[in-house]
C-alpha cells in the first residue's frame, strides 16, 4: 500500500520566515511533486522531481524552491515566507512511466500571518 | 489559464439517484483524464480514468464519459451514496504538458440521506 507522510498537519509561520514542508513516500517511486490547493483555482503545479537532485518548475514557482536530496523525500522551502503562501499544499509521487497516477499525501494546511 | 474547468462548485443530491459531475477542457492535445476524490483532512486518491481512445469507462457504480469534439467529460455516480460526499477533482494529462497533471478547481459533492 502507497504512502505518501507530509512532516505537518498544520503550521503557522510569520511573514519572512524560512519554511520547510518535508514529504517522505515508501514506494520507490521515481517522480515525487508539490501542489498547493486553493479555493476556486483546485491543484496547482509547483515543482516536481523525476529523480535525485533534478527539479522542474511547475506552473507557479515563484516564492518557492525544493530540494531532493534522496529518492524517497522532496522538500518545499519557501525562502521567505508571504501571507499570499497561505494554503493547503499537497505532495505527491507516482513511477516514471505513469506520471498521471500520483499518489497523494494527507497535505500541509500553511498559515503566514 | 485554468485548462480543465469544472464550472459546478458544488452538487446536492439524494441518496440513491444519480450524481453528474462535468468538467470542461481547453487543450485539445490532453490525451488521458482522471477523476480524483477527496475527503476533508485526506489527500486526493484517484477514482477513475479515460484513455481519448475511449468514449466511456466504467468501474462498479463510476462511469466516466468523454466527448472530445465537445472537449467535456462527466463522471456519473449512481446509485450515490452518503460515502461519496467529498470533493471531486477532474485532471487532464498529455504530451503537451509532459504528461503532467491539469486539475479543475473541483465539485463539492453532498448525498443527503
Amino acid at each position: 500500500d502507497v504512502k505518501v507522510t507530509q512532516s505537518s498537519r498544520y503550521l503557522v509561520k510569520r511573514t519572512g520566515e524560512k519554511v520547510f514542508l518535508e514529504c517522505v513516500q515508501d514506494m520507490d517511486h521515481e517522480n515525487m511533486f508539490w501542489y498547493r490547493q486553493d479555493p476556486g483555482l483546485g491543484l496547482r503545479l509547483i515543482y516536481f522531481s523525476y529523480d535525485v537532485k533534478m527539479k522542474e518548475k511547475g506552473d507557479i514557482p515563484e516564492g518557492y524552491s525544493v530540494s531532493r536530496e534522496k529518492k524517497e523525500r522532496f522538500s518545499l522551502i519557501l525562502e521567505s515566507a508571504s501571507t499570499n503562501q497561505t494554503s493547503m499544499y499537497l505532495c505527491a509521487s507516482s513511477f516514471r512511466g505513469a506520471t498521471y497516477e500520483q499518489y497523494f499525501g494527507p497535505g500541509t494546511r500553511l498559515t503566514v500571518t | 489559464d485554468q485548462q480543465v474547468k469544472q464550472n459546478s462548485p458544488s452538487l446536492s443530491v439524494q441518496e440513491g439517484r444519480i450524481s453528474i459531475l462535468n468538467c470542461d477542457y481547453t487543450n485539445s492535445m490532453f490525451d488521458y483524464f482522471l477523476w480524483y476524490k477527496k475527503y476533508p483532512a485526506e489527500g486526493p486518491t484517484f477514482l477513475i480514468s479515460i484513455s481519448s481512445i475511449k468514449d466511456k469507462n466504467e468501474d462498479g457504480r463510476f462511469t466516466v464519459f468523454l466527448n472530445k469534439s465537445a472537449k467535456h467529460l462527466s463522471l456519473h455516480i449512481v446509485p450515490s451514496q452518503p460515502g461519496d460526499s467529498a470533493v471531486y477533482f477532474c485532471a487532464a494529462s498529455g504530451r503537451s504538458n509532459d504528461y503532467k497533471l491539469s486539475f479543475g478547481a473541483g465539485t463539492t459533492v453532498t448525498v443527503r440521506a
